[in-house]
């Protein structure tokens, strides 16, 4: 059974400064995909990016990158100079690459404040 | 191009009422899904279709009655609510994934917020 663990419920910061949201997976699948979606308080999922399990290179996007690791199962997000916009609940989430019908597991969620 | 639209944005029911959540996407998307987000919690897979007339269970169906006569449209039905089933509804849609197990990026709709009183 595939599983994530966003283990951090809640993360303040002022702005400016950076932070990072963890994500821990399991599954048994070889190959797989993971995902980060935002939820921004008006309620929506923003994708923000999607990763395959053959492709280990981080991914930078503007103040946003992403840290892919297989050996430790984790796919963590951090944003440089964080801003206001950027208070949201960020998921993290899993898909087995069987057939394809993508079926994602989702994480709990992170929600990330950031003040003035 | 509208995305992911659902229908109604909230609504409350009373126990035992039964209701249709409306979701249409315009983009030509075969795969469509449906989730809900209990409080506090990551989304959890209700059901899904992969084509008009194909639709299969997720993670949590029961209470849920699904369809798909169209490409566009894939609407969720409860049949008798229970508080159980307070929660916010999110409808997504994707292209197919290919052959060898290409996963391809879901797209959400808004959402809609139920309330079973």
């Amino acid at each position: 059974a595939q599983k994530v663990t966003q283990a951090q419920t809640e993360i303040s910061v002022v702005e400016k400064e950076d932070v990072t949201l963890d994500c821990v997976y399991e599954t048994r699948d070889t190959t797989y995909y993971l995902f980060w979606y935002k939820q921004p308080p008006s309620g929506e999922l923003v994708f923000l990016i999607r990763r395959n399990s053959f492709d280990e290179q981080n991914e930078i996007s503007g103040r946003y990158s992403w840290n892919f690791q297989k050996s430790t199962s984790s796919f963590n997000f951090t944003i440089t100079a964080s801003q206001v916009v950027d208070s949201a609940v960020y998921f993290c989430a899993l898909s087995e690459a069987r057939g394809t019908a993508s079926k994602l597991t989702f994480g709990t969620g992170t929600r990330l404040q950031v003040t003035l | 191009n509208a995305g992911v639209t659902q229908t109604p944005k909230f609504r409350i029911l009373k126990i035992g009422q039964s209701m249709t959540l409306q979701c249409a996407q315009d983009m030509n998307h075969n795969y469509m899904y449906w989730y809900r987000q209990d409080p506090g919690m990551g989304l959890k897979l209700i059901y899904y279709s992969v084509g008009a007339g194909i639709t299969d269970k997720g993670e949590v169906p029961n209470g849920y009655n699904v369809s798909r006569s169209t490409t566009e449209d894939f609407p969720l039905r409860l049949e008798l609510a229970a508080p159980s089933q307070t929660s916010v509804y999110f409808c997504a849609s994707s292209t197919p994934g290919l052959a060898g197990g290409r996963v391809e990026t879901q797209y959400f709709g808004p959402g809609t917020r139920l309330l079973v009183l």
